[in-house]
């Protein structure tokens, strides 16, 4: 039990929607991070939030955003949604950046997008 | 050239067996690694980190980390069929942001 809880677990969403997915950090931690797990590849970081500031991001287009709040709580935006959009959503927490400070996952959330 | 490199497998060895999984990253400057479990259909789970050169054992599994190679291995000692699952190597950047680079993972099925 990490203590990082995401929704939905699961969702169905048409090319062109908006979708808005949750997450809730392990108390403490002030680094949330979100990958984006495509099947039968490793996660790929998608940004970063540390103490509600974005604090670095991958590859991913602008209509990829998120938000972090100070209860804890993160959200991942996405804008106008693509086929390829299909993945597991990863949501993790650590207690700061340092090196020696691993992430701990929730149970994500699967989208498909038709 | 990928970040951090997995031979996706799969790797099969009975039970009772060692598992040895490897891992090579790109990014000389880095200075934490992780082995991460990921049982199909869930969410990764931490099972090792190590941060210096040489081994680190945890039970079962042991992480070994040569950092002038740029190389980590995973030993899974006496493998048992719930053993099973895709085994992820992650590599902290040198960067300040503490993103994690995986690699594609492999899968490891342990027989009975």
């Amino acid at each position: 039990e990490t203590g990082v809880t995401q929704s939905p677990t699961h969702l169905i969403k048409t090319r062109g929607q908006q979708v808005t997915l949750r997450c809730s950090s392990q108390s403490g931690h002030n680094t949330v991070s979100w990958y984006q797990q495509a099947l039968g590849q490793g996660p790929q970081f998608i940004f970063q939030y540390y103490r509600e500031e974005e604090n670095g991001r991958g590859n991913f287009p602008p209509r990829f955003s998120g938000l972090q709040f100070p209860n804890y709580s993160s959200e991942l935006n996405v804008n106008a949604l693509e086929l390829d959009d299909s993945a597991l959503y990863l949501c993790a927490s650590s207690l700061d950046t340092g090196d020696n400070s691993p992430l701990h996952f929730g149970n994500g959330t699967r989208l498909t997008v038709t | 050239q990928k970040e951090v490199e997995q031979n996706s497998g799969p790797l099969s060895v009975p039970e009772g067996a060692i598992a040895s999984l490897n891992c090579t990253y790109s990014d000389r400057g880095s200075q934490s690694f992780f082995w991460y479990r990921q049982y199909s259909g869930k969410s990764p789970e931490l099972i090792m980190s190590i941060y210096s050169n040489g081994d680190k054992e945890d039970g079962r599994f042991t992480a070994q980390l040569n950092k002038a190679s740029q190389y980590v291995s995973l030993l899974i000692r006496d493998s048992q069929p719930s053993d099973s699952a895709t085994y992820l190597c992650a590599v902290k950047t040198s960067s300040n942001t503490g993103k994690l680079i995986f690699g594609q993972g492999t899968t490891l099925q342990v027989k009975p």
